[in-house]
């Protein structure tokens, strides 16, 4: 299996921009989980999905902020308008389910966003 | 969640073993002990978890103590690649929060 795939791998925009990341997890993975990296604040997790459906989008940071999950395969996360703070790597996790041992989740390589 | 406390930084000569702490004074009965470690620019990855049993894989061994107030991962033969962040996160199966720490940074120096 290839992982968990996200793109773009970095994303640089202006202040103001609509941003969109995008992530496929991994096949027959029933979580997936978006978080975000800052020297500030850490590893946090924004939004989880289970079998396509949000269950907890309490890491949300604000309204501009929302996340889709269409499908088994693919998830967006969008950022609208996207400020200079929103600047941090964010990434994608998914799971097989929430039981001991599947629930380990897998993480993929981030996208490193930059908003000047 | 129970809370964990680990030494912000580390060090470890290439080939040693290279242990590494975590209180978790405050953990559950039914809280699994998990360790993820993040190499520079790279996603987490998982290492180990345990509940209250020693246990060992390919990459490590984790060593809970009886009172499962603390815990060590051990890295047999530390590598050069070996350098990163290593969290230790408690939480209970079915809740899929990972909440992380700030972790400790490990180096191995040759």
């Amino acid at each position: 299996d290839a992982g968990v795939i996200q793109s773009p791998r970095h994303e640089v925009t202006e202040m103001g921009q609509e941003v969109t990341l995008r992530c496929k997890p991994i096949s027959g993975h029933d979580y997936l989980f978006w978080y975000r990296q800052t020297m500030m604040r850490g590893l946090e997790l924004l939004i989880y999905f289970n079998n396509n459906v949000p269950i907890d989008d309490s890491g949300m940071p604000e309204d501009r902020f929302s996340a889709k999950m269409p499908n088994a395969s693919f998830s967006t996360l969008k950022i609208q308008p996207s400020e200079p703070r929103d600047s941090a790597v964010y990434f994608c996790a998914s799971s097989l389910s929430d039981r001991v041992p599947q629930e380990t989740q897998y993480f993929g390589p981030g996208t490193r966003l930059l908003v000047l | 969640d129970a809370k964990t406390t680990q030494p912000p930084s580390m060090d470890c000569a290439e080939g040693r073993a290279a242990n590494l702490p975590c209180n978790h004074s405050t953990i559950s009965g039914n809280e699994y002990v998990y360790w993820y470690r993040q190499i520079h620019s790279q996603g987490p990855q998982y290492i180990i978890h345990g509940l209250k049993n020693n246990e060992t894989n390919e990459m490590a061994s984790l060593i809970i103590t009886e009172d499962r107030k603390s815990s060590t991962l051990i890295l047999p033969h530390a590598t050069l690649r070996d350098t990163a962040v290593y969290y230790c996160i408690v939480r209970v199966q079915g809740a899929q929060k990972l909440v992380f720490g700030q972790g400790t940074r490990l180096t191995i120096n040759p």
